[in-house]
């Protein structure tokens, strides 16, 4: 079982939809939780960070964590072309390791 | 602010031959760390550095990777000699102190083509 698990897509969304992504992770006694994006040839950018359970909003971005259920998710309201790219779910796990995912490709169609 | 800096951008070699990559963080982070991203995969963390002090390095190849921070501020990553499966994006990345260090600021990477 890989520690972060992601649906690698693509997944595609028309313009102005929510595109949501998910992430699993492994390590129970995970704390910190991050989203970052990833536009083709460049490198990742952070967008979101979670801490606790529940939800974060910022902007147009929503994170949700349930620890329970060992779960992250990134919603994107109104997905504009601009936010294709591909975005990283990133876990620090109990050891204070940062693991990466492989990574959901999104897909916004105007 | 300015960011994570690297370089070279790019490069070619031919296999069994060395290679140096070059970081310079975020002015004030003392966590510097070098990734390894494969296309089509998240990035893999090779080394993490504290200060200059290697805080892991568990899954770096000691036999043909090395990487020192030897002031504790830039950094460099060397191969050698290198193989055909070391073709990837060497990404820096830099953060603030430890309980943040999460929230990485990433270079814009150098892609190394092995031939």
């Amino acid at each position: 079982q890989k520690e972060v698990e992601q649906n690698s897509g693509p997944l595609s969304v028309p313009e102005g939809a929510i595109a949501s992504l998910n992430c699993t992770y492994s390590d129970r006694g995970s704390q910190s939780f991050f989203w970052y994006r990833q536009y083709s040839g460049k490198s990742p950018e952070l967008i979101m960070s979670i801490y606790s359970n529940g939800d974060k909003e910022d902007g147009r971005f929503t994170a949700q964590l349930n620890k329970a259920s060992q779960y992250v998710s990134l919603l994107i309201r109104d997905s504009q072309p601009s936010d294709s790219a591909t975005y990283l779910c990133a876990v620090r796990n109990q050891g204070g390791k940062l693991i990466f995912g492989q990574g959901t490709e999104l897909s916004v169609k105007p | 602010e300015a960011g994570v800096a690297q370089s070279p951008r790019y490069k070619i070699i031919e296999k069994r031959q060395s290679v140096a990559f070059w970081c310079n963080p975020i002015s004030g982070h003392a966590t510097l760390y070098w990734y390894q991203q494969i296309l089509g995969q998240g990035p893999k963390l090779l080394i993490q550095f504290q200060n200059n002090g290697v805080v892991d390095d568990s899954q770096l190849p000691k036999d043909r990777f090395s990487a020192e921070r030897l002031k504790g501020v830039d950094s460099t990553l060397k191969i050698q000699p290198a193989k055909l499966e070391d073709s990837a994006v060497y990404l820096c990345a830099s953060s603030p102190p430890r309980e943040f260090w999460g929230e990485q600021y990433f270079g814009p990477g150098t892609r190394l083509t092995v031939t």
